[in-house]
């Protein structure tokens, strides 16, 4: 079965740099969710869409900006990057109605290292 | 905000059947819980949910109190590869905009020991 496909998996950047994330969900799937979690940490929610429309807004620092295309696909996009967004980057997606009952299914991940 | 309190660590022994157990007083009425389960460097894998009593699937067992305030996800005769941290998972309320931020707290480390 089709999954949540990231890309990169995995990324290299200097500090002060910009990084792109993107995030294919799965097939007819309408919402897709961004986590952040940190080395030992938790994931911590950052931002969602529902077709393609921002639907909820986490602890995602305003360096940071994502947007849903009108294929669903989804980009995260950071800038001014610093040590401290080195993190696993992931994305979930989900059925709307399934998605309220806490139904993710989540991709890979991207890791990012901010050098 | 539904907060979720679980123990940090549990070990077990292969073929033992293990029960995590999460509190979740301030669970609101249209919260259901969720359980997911995560190895190192991959993301959370969905294993069950509920919102009352009890939900079995093929891979976990779910027990739910009449008052919500607590769950327990059961795993049936572990192996090593159950090595993971489990994580509860409540709903902080549905936004009304088609999506559900789902807030993950402190999940279980659970080591299966041979």
């Amino acid at each position: 079965a089709a999954g949540v496909i990231q890309s990169p998996r995995h990324l290299i950047k200097e500090k002060r740099e910009t990084a792109t994330l993107k995030c294919y969900p799965i097939p007819r799937h309408d919402t897709v969710y961004w986590y952040q979690q940190g080395p030992g940490q938790d994931p911590q929610f950052l931002i969602s869409f529902y077709e393609k429309m921002q639907s909820d807004k986490g602890s995602i620092p305003d360096r940071f900006s994502a947007q849903q295309f009108s294929d669903y696909h989804s980009e995260l996009n950071m800038s001014s990057l610093e040590l401290g967004d080195s993190a696993l980057y992931f994305c979930a997606s989900s059925l709307r109605d399934r998605g309220w009952a806490g139904e993710l299914f989540f991709g890979e991940g991207s890791r990012l290292t901010v050098l | 905000l539904a907060k979720t309190t679980q123990p940090i660590s549990m070990d077990s022994y292969e073929g033992q059947e293990v029960n995590i157990t999460c509190s979740h007083n301030n669970i609101a009425t249209n919260d259901y819980i969720t359980w997911y389960q995560q190895f190192p460097s991959q993301g959370p894998r969905f294993i069950i949910q509920g919102y009352k009593t009890k939900v079995t699937n093929e891979v976990a067992s779910l027990f739910i109190p009449a008052d919500r305030k607590s769950s327990t996800l059961s795993l049936p005769r572990v192996s090593l590869s159950d090595t993971a941290v489990y994580y509860c998972l409540v709903g902080d309320g549905y936004s009304g905009a088609g999506s559900y931020q789902l807030t993950f707290g402190k999940g279980t480390k659970l080591s299966v020991i041979p």
